[in-house]
C-alpha cells in the first residue's frame, strides 16, 4: 500500500488566491481527518470524515475553509480567499474506524501564503 | 475537550543512552487510548506506540516503552539506546473511545548527540 498520499508537498500562493489540497486514503479505511501544524498552535484537528460524510467540523477556523470527500478514497481542502495566517503544514490523516484507532498521516503540504 | 501536556519543549541525549519523556492528560474518561507519535525533519507523523487505558501493561515496541499510570493521568515515552534516526520531534495524543479524534501535546523535541 502506498500510504496516505498528499499533493502538493509545498503551495506558495499569495494572498486572496483559492488554494486546494488534495488527499489519497489508504485503500479500506472508511475515515479522513485534516489536521493544521502551527508553531504557534501546535496540530490542530479541522474536520473528519467518516464514510464520506463529515462528522465534526468544528475545528474548521472559518468559511474561507472547506473541506469534501466526494468519494470514498479522495478529499481536498479548499482555502478561498486565502490569507497570509492560513500558512501552516496541513496534514491529513486516515484511519479505520472500529477496527483500529490508529491514523496513518501523509506527509503533509507546507502552505505559504504571501 | 481534552488537554495533553508536554512540560519538556526540548531534550537532549547521548547516543545509545535512554531519555525519558513527559506527557500528562485530563479527561474525566475511563476508557481511552494514549499515542506517541514521532515527526522527524521529513515531517513525517509516524505512530511510535499506542496504550489503551484498560490495559495496565505498559507497552512497549522495541526500544521504545511507555510508562503508563492512569490514577496519575500520566503516559511518560522511554527511549532506550538511542539512535542518531530518533531525532525527531515527539507528540503525546489522546483520543476518548468511540470519539476518533486525536488532541495532541506541544511536543518534545529530542535531539541524539553522536
Amino acid at each position: 500500500d502506498a500510504g496516505v498520499i498528499q499533493s502538493p508537498r509545498h503551495e506558495v500562493t499569495e494572498m486572496g488566491q483559492e488554494v486546494t489540497l488534495r488527499c489519497k486514503l489508504i485503500s479500506g479505511h472508511n475515515s479522513l481527518f485534516w489536521y493544521r501544524q502551527t508553531m504557534m498552535r501546535g496540530l490542530e484537528l479541522l474536520i473528519y470524515f467518516n464514510n464520506n460524510v463529515p462528522i465534526d467540523d468544528s475545528g474548521m477556523p472559518e468559511d474561507r475553509f472547506s473541506a469534501k470527500m466526494p468519494n470514498a478514497s479522495f478529499s481536498t481542502l479548499k482555502i478561498q480567499p486565502s490569507e497570509p495566517r492560513d500558512s501552516a503544514v496541513y496534514f491529513c490523516a486516515s484511519s479505520l474506524i472500529g477496527t483500529d484507532y490508529g491514523y496513518t498521516f501523509g506527509s503533509g503540504t507546507r502552505l505559504t501564503v504571501v | 475537550a481534552q488537554t495533553v501536556t508536554q512540560s519538556q519543549p526540548e531534550m537532549s541525549v547521548q547516543e545509545a543512552e535512554t531519555v525519558t519523556l513527559s506527557c500528562t492528560y485530563d479527561t474525566s474518561e475511563n476508557n481511552y487510548y494514549l499515542f506517541w507519535y514521532k515527526q522527524p525533519p521529513s515531517r513525517q507523523m509516524i505512530l511510535v506506540i499506542r496504550q489503551e487505558a484498560y490495559k495496565q501493561q505498559n507497552a512497549t515496541e522495541n526500544r521504545f516503552s511507555v510508562n503508563f499510570q492512569k490514577a496519575a493521568k500520566s503516559f511518560s515515552l522511554k527511549i532506550s539506546d538511542s539512535q542518531l534516526g530518533d531525532t525527531a520531534m515527539y507528540f503525546c495524543a489522546f483520543m476518548k473511545t468511540n470519539d476518533y479524534k486525536l488532541s495532541f501535546g506541544a511536543g518534545t523535541t529530542v535531539t541524539v548527540r553522536a
